[in-house]
């Protein structure tokens, strides 16, 4: 079982260049969200979607976009990177609902931006 | 308010001895989970315990869900138990998720 699975690992960045952060899920979730881990400050959501076609800004979405076209991928993107970003990004995917809404994380991508 | 609290932040155990890690959460979280995050960074899956009582080899875990509680008890501790553990629960069934701050689990040899 994949479960959530994140791409690039690791990744370096200069200051004003953008990429997309991949993140596919195999469970069949609604619920699929971005986090991003800074130093003493635990998780922060970023941007998070309910369903496909369905996104919603978390707490922390300066400088991210996102979008949802099918319910297996939810691609973050960084349209002008700054050093700010800096962090690790873990995306989550929960089966949303009133129900289980037991979480699970992929593996983290960590980003440096130089 | 602060919306999920965890106790301590810091915890040294040695190697071998038995601990107990708080979560107090507020009314519009609900559904705790567990997580460790390892050494390498990975997010591992402890316990999904909206409630009542779950156990898993060494660790086990209560939540008392009407009085806003989470208690996860790790017996006969080793180094690999070190790390970061979070409780978290999403927010008035969303999938947003709240963390905690975490506590630091340092178990020494």
């Amino acid at each position: 079982n994949a479960g959530v699975t994140q791409t690039p690992k690791f990744q370096v960045l200069k200051t004003g260049q953008s990429m997309t952060l991949q993140c596919a899920q195999d469970m069949n979730h609604e619920y699929m969200s971005w986090y991003r881990q800074d130093p003493g400050m635990g998780l922060r959501l970023i941007h998070y979607s309910v369903g496909a076609g369905i996104t919603d800004q978390g707490e922390v979405p300066n400088g991210y976009n996102v979008s949802r076209s099918t319910t297996e991928d939810f691609p973050l993107r960084l349209l002008s990177a700054a050093p700010s970003q800096t962090s690790v990004y873990f995306c989550a995917s929960n089966p949303g609902g009133a129900g289980n809404t037991e979480a699970f994380f992929g593996q983290g991508t960590r980003l440096t931006v130089v | 308010g602060i919306q999920v609290e965890q106790s301590p932040p810091d915890l040294i155990l040695q190697e071998g001895a038995n601990s107990t890690l708080r979560c107090n959460f507020s009314d519009s979280v609900n559904n705790l989970q567990w997580f460790h995050q390892n050494p390498w960074g990975q997010l591992i899956n402890l316990f999904y315990i909206p409630s009542g009582t779950k156990q898993n080899g060494r660790l086990s875990a209560t939540t008392v869900a009407t009085e806003r509680y989470s208690l996860l008890y790790i017996s006969s501790s080793q180094t690999t138990d070190s790390g970061v553990y979070f409780c978290a629960g999403p927010k008035s069934n969303t999938g947003k998720l709240i963390f905690g701050q975490g506590t630091t689990l340092q178990v020494k040899p």
